[in-house]
């Protein structure tokens, strides 16, 4: 069972659409979470932290259940600078951060 | 943005090259990583240091090699690569642990190509 999941895309919305992304994640113990974003051959960028009882920032929204492990990440209104693949990033124990496959996501105008 | 540097930003070498990538980061920070990111796969961590002391190592093949003289500067040495490393080698670094933060900043990578 792969470690980190993530919704396996690609997402092709209008402008002003709202859009979700999933991921799951199979250590229990997990400590931290996070959404980076990478642009097409760019490096990786935060995004967001995840906390444990959701966080706002703008436009997006995260979300963790640590009961299901389980992490979402809400975008409203998407812009075309949305563009991009989102990583979602798991810190299984000390300093070993997992990294999902990602979701691509297009807004098209 | 200068945060995290890498050299050089392309390169391509033959199996029995012997070749250095070299990170280095602006940042005041204490830990830094290496991640190779091959083509529709997810971002693997190889190695891990923290305050200079290498503190994770992924199971990676001995054909790379880490150093890390300083919290700034970070490298990675490679020697008789086979044609399947062949990808985006990415390196990080943050505050570290127990310093406040976990948030990573990425360097723009090397794009290796092994013939």
């Amino acid at each position: 069972r792969k470690e980190v999941e993530q919704d396996p895309g690609p997402f092709n919305v209008p402008e002003g659409a709202t859009v979700a992304f999933n991921c799951t994640y199979s250590n229990s113990a997990s400590q931290s979470f996070f959404w980076y974003r990478q642009d097409c051959r760019k490096e990786p960028k935060l995004l967001m932290s995840v906390y444990s009882s959701g966080n706002e920032d703008g436009r997006f929204t995260a979300q963790l259940n640590r009961a299901s492990q389980y992490i979402s990440l809400l975008i409203r209104d998407s812009k075309l600078s949305d563009s991009a693949t989102y990583l979602c990033v798991v810190n299984d124990y000390g300093q070993n951060f997992v990294f999902g496959p990602g979701t691509r996501l297009s807004v098209l105008p | 943005e200068t945060g995290v540097t890498q050299t050089p930003r392309h390169l391509v070498m033959g199996m029995t090259n012997k070749k250095s990538l070299k990170c280095e980061q602006h940042l005041g920070h204490n830990a830094m990583y290496w991640y190779k990111q091959s083509a529709k796969k997810p971002l693997e961590l190889m190695f891990v240091y923290n305050f200079k002391e290498q503190t994770e190592n992924n199971s990676v093949p001995s054909r790379f090699s880490p150093e890390c003289p300083n919290s700034s500067h970070l490298f990675l040495h490679l020697h008789t690569l086979q044609p399947e490393d062949s990808a985006l080698y990415l390196c990080a670094s943050s505050q570290g642990p127990g310093q406040g933060g976990e948030t990573q900043y990425f360097g723009p990578g090397t794009r290796l190509l092994v013939l």
